[in-house]
């Protein structure tokens, strides 16, 4: 089974600081994604990537960055964290090789709180 | 750009009833669709898919789905629901590209009482 494996299940962090929320996928994937999701608005895709140091904006990308330094890593930084980044987060992953017919598997998220 | 609607933020159904949730979507060519479930403190898991073919999906935990081209539906269905059931049920459409990006409905959260 593919595992989607994200560093954290909660995070309470502080306005102003630097957050990195760290994903690792076991299953050679091209592609991974981050996205936040709030009650309501469903997940929203914040970045994501298909291949390494390969980036591309999603639909909410503003005051979130991102790294791929390698395959199986991908990480979403917070360069200056706010209170309205508050939200759960959860990354996936899936493969390109065969198409586009691949669905994407998700981590178990990390709820992040920003005081 | 493609959007899926999910019209129904919260249900609640009788253990062993019948259960169909909806689902529409936009898209300007044929859709790829997805029913994925999350319960409490989890990630998403996948339910089903649909991308050619039969109509009717079938997938996991004995649930199926429906793809109406003229309505733009993929519902979602299931003909007696257990109380493991309850959980927040999201419908995606995918776009093509170099990754396959999704973009998701608000969600459905499904009550199950006994």
């Amino acid at each position: 089974d593919v595992k989607v494996t994200q560093s954290s299940r909660y995070l309470v962090k502080r306005t102003g600081e630097k957050v990195f929320l760290e994903c690792v996928q076991d299953m050679d994937h091209e592609n991974m994604f981050w996205y936040r999701q709030d009650p309501g608005l469903g997940l929203r895709l914040i970045y994501f990537s298909y291949d390494v140091k390969m980036k591309e904006k999603g639909d909410i990308p503003e005051g979130y960055s991102v790294s791929r330094e390698k395959k199986e890593r991908f990480s979403l930084i917070l360069e200056s964290a706010s209170t309205n980044q508050t939200s759960m987060y959860l990354c996936a992953s899936n493969n390109r090789d065969r198409g586009f017919n691949q669905p994407q598997h998700f981590g178990d998220g990390t709820r992040l709180s920003i005081l | 750009a493609q959007s899926v609607t999910q019209p129904d933020i919260h249900i609640t159904v009788s253990e062993g009833a019948s259960l169909e949730l909806r689902c529409n979507y936009s898209y300007g060519a044929t859709p790829y669709l997805f029913w994925y479930v999350q319960s409490p403190g989890q990630g998403l898991q996948l339910l089903l898919k649909y991308f050619s073919g039969d109509t009717l999906v079938q997938g996991i935990k004995g649930f199926e789905a429906e793809f109406k081209r003229s309505q733009s539906s993929f519902n979602l269905r299931k003909p007696s629901v257990h109380w493991s059931d309850a959980a927040e049920y999201f419908c995606a459409v995918g776009a093509t590209g170099t990754a396959s990006k999704l973009t998701f409905g608000t969600g459905t959260r499904l009550q199950v009482t006994l």
